[in-house]
């Protein structure tokens, strides 16, 4: 199957400050990609969906101006957690999909830690 | 709105026994998919089996399989011959299709059952 990669794997930062996580398709191009956090025990739910070149889809209840994605390649996706607090702390996934795939693939997952 | 139910948090199987983790499902739309993921504590989600609602023959992957029952909008995984590494979080998770105007392929996902696999 079709790779993709995130980075970083962890991140530990303070309240306040922004982190970046980098979604990456290795081998396709992704016309979608999206993301979404899990709480430990729980199931994924998605944040946001994004297409190449254009504004990102936010579902309802997460914050735009909160968590910038840019979409800004095929093969490049960014979650931007800005004025970083504890309660963001945990595992982001990404995942990706090209048009003729029928199944999304996910990245590895990022977990945050916001002291 | 589609919604996904799995009614077991936990099972348990005994090695080289099988095992059926159900799913139910809830949507109006006659066209989708649905899909059976892992998340073992690698926390790397791998699909295991994917089923696509037109077709009606149950699909199948080696040892996993599932009873796919539309009508019922049930969706059940049968793992066989357990295995200690199919020791894992199971989601099932559902997709539209793409002819369902603004869906972008984004999945659905139930809150998950936690297999344990006893040597």
């Amino acid at each position: 199957g079709a790779v993709v990669s995130q980075h970083p794997s962890w991140v530990i930062c303070k309240s306040g400050t922004s982190v970046k996580i980098e979604c990456r398709s290795l081998d396709f191009q992704a016309t979608t990609m999206f993301w979404y956090r899990q709480f430990p025990k729980q199931s994924l739910m998605l944040m946001a969906t994004s297409n190449e070149g254009s504004k990102a889809t936010y579902e309802q209840g997460v914050e735009k101006d909160k968590f910038l994605i840019n979409h800004a390649s095929l093969t490049l996706s960014t979650l931007t957690v800005t004025s970083a607090h504890p309660e963001d702390s945990s595992f982001y996934i990404c995942s990706a999909r090209a048009d003729y795939f029928n199944e999304q693939f996910f990245g590895p997952g990022t977990r945050l830690t916001v002291l | 709105a589609q919604t996904v139910t799995q009614s077991q948090p936990e099972m348990s199987v005994q090695e080289a026994e099988t095992v059926t983790l159900s799913c139910t499902y809830d949507t109006s739309e006659s066209d989708y998919y649905l899909f059976w993921y892992k998340q073992p504590p690698s926390r790397q989600m791998i699909l295991v089996i994917r089923q696509e609602a037109y077709k009606q023959q149950n699909a199948t992957e080696n040892r996993f399989s599932v009873n796919f029952q539309k009508a019922a909008k049930s969706f059940s995984l049968k793992i066989s011959d357990s295995q200690l590494g199919d020791a894992a979080m199971y989601f099932c998770a559902y997709r539209s299709a793409e002819s369902y105007g603004g869906s972008q392929g984004n999945l659905i996902f139930g809150k998950g059952t936690k297999l344990s696999v006893k040597p």
